[in-house]
């Protein structure tokens, strides 16, 4: 099974600052499938970005992501108010479909 | 529009079951896998298996062999979730979403079902 690692569990910023949330997986993920969702209290996960680095449909390009094998990065460029929320990254590559921890963005 | 529709809460007493249902339209059924994923009150996300609603295949996360039995009704595009001997650390809102062919995503999600197991 592989684990995902997130860091930071929370990140304290400032709108217009920009936001960097790190995923470590304890072993390399297979064709790079790990996507990021973004959820807000009371809400289903939504997709932010799959494949490592593909933005979903509706996401604005202020959010990239980044990274293969063991190390993935999503980073937020310019920090919006509707972006505060808690990301999750997760794997494709290998079953279970394992999720980590999540990292939670908050008004600093 | 592809939608993923969850039946309601549930109230269960420790030992029972409980079967959540997810019914899918918008999309052709037989096509896309279904996961379902659970969230206990302020934590986290875990993924609890996923079934191929063509053949009925199913993989289950290990912790939940024995214990859960995810099904599908192709006449009706509805998928189904029991859990069974439900203890309190399984009071959470259950998620059944679709996984996407290409690149490996979960990209369309229902409105999700909480459960509440308490004596």
């Amino acid at each position: 099974e592989i684990v995902l690692t997130q860091s930071p569990g929370t990140l304290s910023l400032s709108p217009g600052e920009r936001a960097t949330l790190s995923c470590r997986a304890s072993q390399s993920v297979s064709r790079n499938l790990l996507t990021w969702y973004q959820q807000k209290p009371g809400q289903a996960p939504r997709v932010v970005i799959y494949g490592a680095s593909s933005r979903a449909t509706g996401i604005p390009d202020r959010f990239s992501g980044s990274g293969s094998g063991t190390d993935f990065t999503l980073t937020i460029s310019r920090l919006e108010p509707e972006d505060f929320a808690v990301y999750y990254c997760q794997q494709f590559g290998s079953t279970p479909r394992t999720f980590g921890g999540g990292t939670k963005v908050e008004f600093k | 529009q592809v939608h993923l529709v969850q039946s309601g809460a549930e109230v269960k007493k420790p030992g029972a079951s409980v079967k959540v249902s997810c019914k899918a339209s918008g999309y052709t059924f037989t096509s896309y896998y279904v996961h379902w994923v659970r969230q206990a009150p302020g934590q986290g996300l875990e993924w609890m298996g996923m079934i191929n609603p063509t053949g009925g295949s199913t993989t289950y996360l290990q912790k939940f062999q024995g214990r859960v039995t995810m099904t599908r009704d192709a006449s009706t595009s509805t998928l189904f979730l029991d859990l069974t001997s439900l203890k309190s650390e399984d009071t959470a809102v259950y998620y059944c979403a679709r996984e996407r062919i290409v690149g490996g995503t979960l990209d369309y999600w229902g409105q999700g079902t909480l459960v509440t197991v308490s004596s």
